[in-house]
């Protein structure tokens, strides 16, 4: 059974604080790596799809690179602002073909003014 | 253009009562996606459909939960007779037909259940 891994599994910082978190997925056969952001109350949005090993990729303070052969993607915000808090899901394709995500449970991310 | 939309968005039952969750895909979707998130884990897949036929729904509670896609657009998710660990967020995706993996699904805001 395939198994997507997320830490720290939640995250207090304060308004300016940059911080990471971590997704680690099997390394064999790999396709694609994605991320989301979910806020309460909100659909979850795509914020990242990863293929290449060594990719990174970046949205306004928000980046994420990727590291296939050892199964892992960090996601960093840099300056983190209170419209950050959210939980960040990382998901990886079980079946390229149909695109069945396993998800992980998330780091759960709060940003204190 | 429109988001994937879902209703209601809280739902409240008891324990034996039936509930139904509607969701309308972003217009040309050809796959649509049913989600189940429980609190403190990652949303897991319930059923996926491709237009309105059954790819995948190996981790359904086939004795209470059903779906249907008529017409390969709608669907509905029905869960008959609902139990306490049923409580969950209850998401929809859809994805236009694409390669597979490297493609977004786009998620709707979900229903929240609550079972007493």
């Amino acid at each position: 059974i395939l198994n997507v891994e997320q830490s720290p599994q939640s995250l207090h910082v304060q308004e300016g604080d940059s911080t990471n978190f971590t997704c680690s997925f099997p390394s064999s056969n790999f396709y694609a790596l994605h991320w989301y952001r979910w806020e309460t109350a909100k659909s979850p949005e795509a914020l990242f799809v990863m293929t290449l090993n060594g990719d990174e990729k970046k949205k306004g303070r928000i980046s994420a690179t990727l590291n296939t052969k050892e199964g892992y993607s960090y996601l960093y915000i840099k300056g983190s602002q209170p419209e950050d808090s959210a939980t960040y899901l990382c998901a990886f394709p079980f079946s390229g073909g149909y695109n069945k995500l396993i998800f992980g449970a998330g780091t759960r991310l709060a940003v204190h003014p | 253009e429109a988001g994937v939309a879902q209703s209601p968005r809280y739902k409240i039952i008891e324990k034996r009562q039936s509930v139904a969750f509607w969701c309308n895909p972003i217009s040309g979707h050809a796959t649509l996606y049913w989600y189940q998130q429980i609190l403190g884990q990652g949303p897991k897949l319930l059923i996926q459909f491709q237009n309105n036929g059954v790819v995948d729904d190996s981790q359904l509670p086939k004795d209470r939960f059903s779906a249907e896609r008529l017409k390969g657009v709608d669907s509905t998710l029905k869960i008959q007779p609902a139990k306490l660990e049923d409580s969950a967020v209850y998401l929809c995706a859809s994805r236009i037909q694409g390669a597979g993996g490297t493609d977004t699904q786009y998620f709707g805001p979900g229903t929240r259940l609550t079972v007493l």
